[in-house]
């Protein structure tokens, strides 16, 4: 079945470490996006794509980086420059075409300990 | 840019009606309602795209205003399983203007539905 996949599910960091979440899509979507929600907060778009080598900065894109070397892939690196980072991470991703909407993976929790 | 929503929280119980607002300050392209379970992705409930639209059922349904500034989601006969965060969601800038493409979502409303 098509989906968007989002590894891992749970994640522990310790200060000053980099990681990396995983994204994976299977739909031929051309857009991806990611999503930082902390409790009882809203979605905040961090980065997002529109086509394979480029990516534009969302509404909180600092300490954080991605890459789209693939269609199917867009991974996000949470560096140590990001101070707060302990949060649920949502991949998305959708057709660049207006009306269309747009589709969720499960999520990934990332906690600094 | 990021549609307002109202009210924030909400606690109803079982069979009570509610309406959830969001409201931007700017014309919106579409709008698109989410409700998600805490820890889990956000599950798309429908989208509307006209002003002056309304869709949806008997139980959820959904209204879009002329000006397209303002939707508004209906939750008639609440059950349990309505509990959850509920999103609008809407398209900035599309292709045909600044030939940027991107979602962005309001602030949420939190729903709580009792025994």
């Amino acid at each position: 079945d098509g989906g968007i996949t989002q590894s891992p599910k749970y994640l522990f960091r310790k200060e000053g470490q980099n990681v990396t979440l995983s994204c994976e899509q299977n739909l031929n979507h051309d857009a991806m996006y990611w999503y930082r929600q902390d409790p009882g907060q809203g979605l905040r778009l961090i980065y997002y794509s529109q086509i394979v080598n480029d990516f534009q900065k969302g509404d909180i894109a600092e300490g954080y980086s991605v890459s789209r070397e693939k269609k199917e892939s867009f991974p996000l690196t949470v560096t140590s420059a990001q101070k707060n980072p302990t949060a649920f991470y949502l991949c998305a991703s959708s057709i660049v075409l207006s009306g269309n909407t747009i589709y969720f993976g499960e999520g990934s929790w990332l906690t600094v300990v | 840019q990021q549609p307002v929503q109202s009210p924030q929280a909400v606690i109803l119980r079982e069979g009570e009606d509610a309406v959830i607002n969001c409201s931007s300050s700017k014309a919106l392209y579409s709008v698109h309602w989410y409700r998600q379970k805490h820890g889990e992705a956000p599950v798309f409930l429908m989208i509307l795209l006209k002003g002056g639209e309304q869709k949806g059922h008997e139980k959820i349904s959904a209204s879009f205003n002329e000006k397209k500034q303002q939707s508004s989601l209906y939750l008639t006969a609440s059950q349990l399983s309505y509990s959850g965060t509920y999103f609008c969601g809407t398209e900035l800038d599309s292709l045909s203007t600044s030939g940027t493409y991107k979602y962005i979502f309001g602030t949420g409303t939190r729903l709580k539905v009792l025994a």
